[in-house]
């Protein structure tokens, strides 16, 4: 069963890059079986996808964040991450890193998820 | 449309039915297959059933989802105290090329 763990500072100052990871064991993110991503809710919200990516590297983004967003993997280390620049307090929320069904849009494996609050 | 329309609130008695609305457009819904998440606080988001009754294992067939034109429905028989969660709907929307979700609903047993 695969499980997923997100990892990075909790704390981002405003105009800074966000940077987390998410620790992929019991599968190989080197499968064709998913798409890796991430997903967030800022408090008091609802859920908002941020994007994925596949083995190949192709990744597709949510339109409204795409200027600011990548995502990439790292295969040695069984990792992928995402990074978003030029952050502001409306970027305060709990990230989540999640599969995506290659065969499907359901994003069926969640991390716990982690906090990131944007302040000074 | 940049999210799908759910009530913001829902409730019902043990025992009872509920269903939670979900409403989109022509290029989500109307479309594509709409899934629904149980999230409960503090934990992790779980992908509860889709449209077309797609449900992962262990999920309890009291969980029904279906949709009719632009708008998909969850519908739980026999409300339980461990239903109390918020619940999300998700479908990939053709225009924006992207996956959208609703603002969420939060199920209280009374």
């Amino acid at each position: 069963q695969v499980h997923l763990q997100e990892s990075g500072p909790r704390l981002v100052k405003p105009s800074q890059t966000l940077s987390l990871t998410c620790t992929v064991s019991g599968g190989s993110i080197s499968s064709g079986d998913h798409f890796w991503g991430w997903i967030r809710q800022p408090p008091g919200k609802g859920l908002e996808w941020i994007g994925y990516i596949y083995y190949s590297g192709h990744a597709y983004y949510n339109p409204s964040l795409k200027s600011r967003v990548t995502i990439a993997l790292d295969t040695s280390k069984n990792q992928f991450s995402l990074k978003l620049s030029s952050v502001t307090a409306a970027d305060t929320a709990v990230y989540y890193c999640a599969t995506r069904q290659f065969s499907s849009y359901v994003f069926d494996i969640w991390g716990q998820g982690t906090m990131v609050t944007v302040s000074s | 449309q940049s999210e799908l329309t759910q009530p913001p609130s829902a409730s019902g008695t043990p025992g009872q039915r509920v269903t939670i609305s979900c409403s989109g457009s022509s290029s989500n819904i109307e479309t594509n297959v709409v899934y629904w998440y149980q999230h409960l606080p503090g934990t992790a988001p779980k992908f509860l059933i889709s449209s077309n009754n797609q449900r992962p294992s262990g999920v309890p067939d009291r969980f029904s989802g279906s949709k009719s034109g632009t708008s998909a429905s969850l519908a739980i028989n026999g409300l339980q105290s461990e239903d109390e969660a918020d619940y999300h709907c998700a479908a990939w929307d053709d225009s924006l090329n992207g996956v959208i979700f609703g603002g969420g609903t939060k199920l209280t047993v009374l």
